[in-house]
């Protein structure tokens, strides 16, 4: 079966400090990946999506970046972290299909920054 | 680009009893698909029900009926018998007909289901 996995779970960073959160999934091969970002009480804002290893489009002009280095990782980066980068990042995967379709998401980053 | 609109920032509902969430869209697109998604306060979000634009039925899992009014550009969820853990944020989103499959969501409803 398809799992998606997301760590960490929560974190507190000072602004001006790096990010990293990384997503796998296992149990599919070439899916199409997405982050997502939550700000408190809000819907969801798509930020990055791939379709492939290295194929990363970006959805709003913000201060992170996204990597796929493999085909089963997405990476969610910053340089330098600002207090507006707080939130919840969800990163997702889309099972296509006729009646199966829908958006897999991993458990979610609830991320401060301080 | 398209658009979700859930118009009820919250809602309470009485246990036992049927409550509707309100969605609607805007796509040019003909071919989509609908979605809801639950979020209790975990985070997580929890996948409920997804309609296609071309099917003819409404779609129903359990308790969870999607009333699909494609002239109307509505997308209503329809929750039978409330429970107290039905508590919880809902979410409806929409996958346009594009190569990326990027699905947009809503604002949200907060649902409160009363003892």
């Amino acid at each position: 079966s398809q799992t998606i996995h997301q760590w960490p779970a929560t974190l507190v960073q000072p602004v001006g400090s790096p990010l990293s959160l990384e997503c796998t999934v296992e149990g599919t091969s070439n899916p199409n990946l997405y982050w997502y970002r939550q700000a408190a009480g809000r819907g969801l804002q798509l930020l990055f999506y791939s379709v492939g290893i290295g194929q990363i489009s970006s959805e709003v002009p913000q201060n992170l970046s996204a990597s796929r280095p493999q085909d089963r990782q997405f990476i969610l980066s910053s340089k330098k972290l600002l207090l507006s980068d707080s939130g919840f990042y969800l990163c997702a995967w889309y099972k296509a299909g006729t009646s199966l379709e829908k958006l897999f998401f991993g458990s979610g980053t609830q991320l401060s920054v301080l | 680009a398209q658009k979700i609109t859930q118009t009820q920032p919250g809602m309470f509902v009485q246990e036992k009893e049927a409550v509707t969430l309100d969605c609607t869209y805007d796509t040019s697109d003909q071919s989509y698909g609908l979605f809801w998604y639950k979020q209790p306060s975990s985070g997580e979000m929890i996948f409920l029900i997804y309609q296609g634009s071309y099917d003819e039925q409404n779609a129903t899992e359990g308790r969870y009926s999607l009333n699909f009014q494609k002239a109307r550009k509505s997308a209503n969820l329809v929750i039978s018998a409330s429970q107290l853990g039905d508590s919880a944020m809902y979410f409806c989103a929409m996958r346009p007909n594009n190569a990326g499959n990027m699905l947009t969501f809503g604002g949200g409803t907060r649902l409160m289901v009363k003892p």
